[in-house]
């Protein structure tokens, strides 16, 4: 079956560095053809977009974040991670990893979505 | 955030059908594919419409696509309990600040 599945931890400091991790099973990232994004909610608002890595390490960012972040992949474990530093409460959200394709911008397999606090 | 409008709010009786707008620009809807999402209380989105008319495996007829210049519809006829949801347009946006952008969701309720 083929699934995403988002991990991290669930509570973060102002300040800190948010990670998380998202798991791609029942295929591989390194087959090319798909681009993998994480996206993310705020408590009652809309969708985010946060960035996407293609398998080569190729990576796009929302402008607004760039400066904070950093999307990597890793072919070997067959995962993808977001990064993000100098986190405040505006960060606090449901963040979602998803799958792309390559050829257009639908999003056709996302993660069940990690709820992440900033908080101290 | 969000630069795709749409209606905060629709509702009908089961069986009925409504449709949902979703305004954009030339940056985006206007050059790019259409793709909606289906997001059931506190569970993830769920692809139901791409390539503006287009409905993955899966998703039953009952769900329609379209889009006309810098807009689209998503429209739900045969209205269900079930179908009661938050609704996201998303596309692709080529301006300077270029990415997904999404809409801003519509609730849908089922009088």
């Amino acid at each position: 079956q083929v699934q995403l599945q988002e991990s991290g931890p669930g509570l973060v400091k102002p300040s800190q560095t948010l990670s998380l991790t998202c798991t791609f099973s029942g295929g591989s990232i390194s087959r090319g053809g798909h681009y993998w994004n994480w996206i993310r909610q705020h408590p009652g608002r809309g969708l985010e977009w946060i960035g996407y890595v293609f398998y080569s390490g190729t990576t796009y960012y929302n402008e607004s974040l760039k400066s904070r972040i950093v999307i990597s992949v890793d072919t070997t474990k067959n995962q993808f991670s977001l990064k993000m530093r100098s986190v405040t409460t505006a960060d606090t959200a449901v963040y979602f990893c998803a799958r792309q394709s390559s050829s257009s911008s639908w999003l056709d397999l996302w993660g069940q979505g990690t709820l992440v606090t900033v908080s101290s | 955030q969000s630069v795709l409008t749409q209606p905060p709010s629709v509702s009908a009786a089961p069986g009925q059908k409504v449709t949902i707008s979703c305004s954009g620009s030339s940056s985006n809807i206007g050059n790019n594919y259409v793709s909606w999402y289906q997001q059931l209380p506190g569970t993830a989105p769920k692809l139901l419409i791409y390539d503006n008319d287009k409905r993955p495996s899966g998703i039953p007829d009952r769900f329609s696509g379209s889009r006309s210049g810098t807009s689209a519809t998503l429209g739900i006829t045969g209205l269900q309990p079930g179908d009661e949801a938050d609704y996201y347009c998303g596309t692709w946006d080529s301006s300077l600040s270029a990415g997904h952008v999404f809409g801003t969701g519509t609730k849908v309720t089922v009088l």
